[in-house]
């Protein structure tokens, strides 16, 4: 098993919508967990950090399930801008050990 | 703050030629890392270091080198380049006095090797 899975995607949604993304992981030692999105051909950005069960800013709301091992992100009233590749990052206490998977691409249309 | 920089943006290489990237932070970041990202991958760890003067591997070290002389920047050398290092390549940092290590990244560097 990978340790990070994402599905690709593309998700094509239009603006407005609601939109979720899913992300299992494979070890059980992760404590903490990034969400970053990452534009075409530009750097990774942090978009949200969540430590215990979830957390929320603004649109956006994730939600970690220790149990299933799986953390979700979920965007309301989705906008162009949101068109990106969001990248689930478990962090399990090492600084090699951050593992960044392929991500799942956005698009957002009008 | 200019945050995390790399030098330089595009570079076309032929095979065999060397050359160094470099990274530099200004936020007093403990931690830094070199990543590369090919089409359709995540980024994968080339090196990193954890304060001046310390280095070590990542996932894919192999064909490169890293210097950390200056807590500020982390050099990647390619010392014969081949066509299988054409490749997007990231600095990242972070601090360590927090256990998350949330890492800042530089806007990369390009790199083609004919």
């Amino acid at each position: 098993r990978k340790e990070v899975e994402q599905d690709p995607g593309p998700f094509n949604v239009p603006e407005g919508a609601t939109v979720a993304f899913n992300c299992t992981y494979s070890n059980s030692a992760s404590q903490s967990f990034f969400w970053y999105r990452q534009d075409c051909r530009k750097e990774p950005k942090l978009l949200m950090s969540v430590y215990s069960s979830g957390n929320e800013d603004g649109r956006f709301t994730a939600q970690l399930n220790r149990a299933s091992q799986y953390i979700s992100l979920l965007i309301r009233d989705s906008k162009l801008s949101d068109s990106a590749t969001y990248l689930c990052v478990p962090q399990p206490g090492r600084a090699d050990k951050l593992i960044f998977g392929t991500g799942t691409r956005l698009q957002v249309f009008p | 703050n200019a945050g995390v920089t790399q030098t330089p943006k595009f570079r076309v290489l032929k095979t065999g030629q060397s050359m160094t990237l470099l990274c530099a932070q200004d936020m007093n970041h403990e931690y830094m890392y070199w990543y590369r990202q090919d089409p359709g991958m995540g980024l994968r760890l080339i090196h990193y270091s954890v304060g001046e003067g310390t280095t070590a591997k990542g996932e894919v070290p192999d064909g490169y080198n890293v210097s950390r002389l200056k807590k500020q920047n982390f050099l990647l050398g390619l010392e014969s380049a081949a066509p299988s290092q054409t490749s997007v390549y990231f600095c990242a940092s972070s601090y360590s006095q927090t256990s998350t290590y949330e890492q800042f990244f530089g806007p990369g560097t390009r790199l083609t090797v004919l």
